[in-house]
């Protein structure tokens, strides 16, 4: 049972768009903590995707994009390409915890 | 070019201790704090503990308390992770990753993780 909670799956063709949400609590992303995106491509380890609720590394293509609002986020991927398939995880701080949380982490299929 | 190396891991029989490494190279390691991530077989990403620049605030999540012990050599720009009484549920792939700025922000570099599997 992940701090965060996502969607275990989601899915969409070749140049769709998908969104990903990550609910959190008033101890973490309701405290105002920021948000931050990892993808996982299969076999390889995480990479960040996008960190302080919104903001891309560079190299990261601005089909990424992320929000925060309340106790949630969500990770919007447009224009969907078949390199896309991968796991996607929110991480966040929990102040009841002293420490970093993850979501359960998100599967996309692009189909 | 950042990179991180993780070494140590293998397989260990329940109650049994094992220590990893991670190298680190590409940046003043001195300057970040790090931290461990693990992620068991088939499932998501779980935060194990935290280590400031100077080892002066350590954390830990709770289910490894008392029995792992993270540690950091800034000298030999090397970050370690003592597990003792290791559990079957300890099995996992562990990586090392770079905390950006202070306690609360994203991990920005991660290395490719190495396996323990702890069984019988």
């Amino acid at each position: 049972q992940s701090v965060l909670t996502q969607p275990p799956s989601v899915s969409g063709a070749p140049g769709q768009r998908v969104t990903i949400s990550c609910t959190g609590r008033s101890s973490n992303i309701g405290a105002g903590y920021d948000v931050h995106w990892y993808q996982q491509l299969p076999g390889a380890a995480p990479k960040l995707l996008i960190y302080d609720n919104s903001n891309r590394p560079s190299g990261v293509p601005d089909r990424f994009s992320g929000s925060k609002s309340g106790t949630s986020a969500s990770l919007d991927i447009t224009g969907l390409q078949a390199e896309d398939e991968a796991d996607y995880y929110c991480q966040s701080y929990d102040s009841s915890l002293s420490g970093s949380v993850f979501g359960g982490g998100t599967k996309l299929t692009v189909l | 070019e950042v990179q991180l190396v993780e070494s140590g891991g293998g397989l260990i029989q329940p109650g049994g201790s094992l220590r990893l490494s991670c190298g680190a190279s590409g940046f003043t390691f001195s300057a970040y704090a790090m931290t461990w991530v693990r992620q068991g077989p088939g499932k998501g990403l779980e935060w194990v503990s935290y280590i400031s620049t100077r080892s002066t605030t350590i954390f830990y999540t709770d289910s490894v308390k008392g029995r792992f012990t993270m540690s950091r050599d800034n000298a030999k720009k090397s970050l370690y992770l003592q597990m003792n009484s290791l559990r079957d549920e300890d099995t996992a792939v562990y990586y090392c990753a770079r905390v950006s700025r202070y306690r609360e922000s994203s991990l920005d570099y991660w290395g490719p993780g190495t396996l323990v599997t702890v069984s019988s």
